[in-house]
């Protein structure tokens, strides 16, 4: 198995509360993703790193920020937590972009009351 | 903007069937195709990866087939098990900067 953590694993949050999600990688690829998971929308991608320092938005962008200051660590932030965000969200990483597979981490479920 | 869809949405198949899972895209110019499981609880887990000049992909009892003209994939899996219960789900990446686009993802019961 690839190895990329997520913590926390599980979080409970009140609205209003600034949130960060970590990403940790073992394998020193250069791509890493930020996706989540909701019932009836599947996976859609929030945002995504080419390299460090380097981002771009996915689908559902908004309310989220990312930042990647080292290659093995990619943090999704929820500035101000809303119920909406309430999900599963799982990271990601491939080698070398859209050409390779993506190696999925175990999730981390967030609960926004 | 491309559509990823994965009909049905849940099976349920007594153990040692052969079955077929079905994905369909909206936009043929794609980079590749790729199946992905995933088990109740957990993250996914990559199966088969299909590049576009690929009609098809084998691993053990899993057969993918790619068809970009009509848009189509299937998952082929052979002499299905219990263990084989899980959702697959179907992701495209396509020309555009988008890099994975998935469908919802099709629930497998296999009955022992």
């Amino acid at each position: 198995d690839a190895g990329i953590t997520q913590s926390p694993r599980h979080k409970v949050t009140e609205t209003g509360t600034p949130v960060t999600l970590r990403c940790h990688q073992t394998e020193n690829h250069r791509y890493m993703y930020w996706y989540r998971q909701d019932p009836g929308h599947g996976l859609r991608l929030i945002h995504y790193s080419y390299g460090v320092k380097d981002t771009d938005k996915g689908e559902v962008s908004d309310g989220y920020s990312v930042s990647r200051s080292k290659t093995e660590d990619f943090l999704l932030t929820l500035e101000s937590a809303t119920s909406s965000q309430t999900s599963v969200y799982f990271c990601a990483i491939s080698e070398s972009g859209r050409v390779e597979t993506q190696y999925f981490g175990p999730g981390t479920r967030l609960l926004v009351l | 903007k491309q559509e990823v869809t994965q009909i049905p949405a849940a099976l349920s198949v007594p153990e040692g069937e052969n079955l077929v899972l079905n994905c369909s895209f909206t936009d043929s110019a794609i980079y590749n195709l790729q199946w992905f499981r995933q088990d109740p609880g957990k993250g996914l887990t990559s199966l088969l990866l299909i590049q576009s000049s690929q009609r098809e992909q084998t691993s053990g009892r899993l057969n993918a087939s790619l068809d970009k003209s009509s848009g189509r994939s299937t998952l082929y899996i052979a002499a299905s098990q219990p263990g084989d219960s899980a959702t697959y789900l179907c992701a495209v990446v396509s020309s555009g900067n988008t890099p994975l686009v998935f469908g919802k993802g099709t629930r497998l019961s296999v009955i022992a």
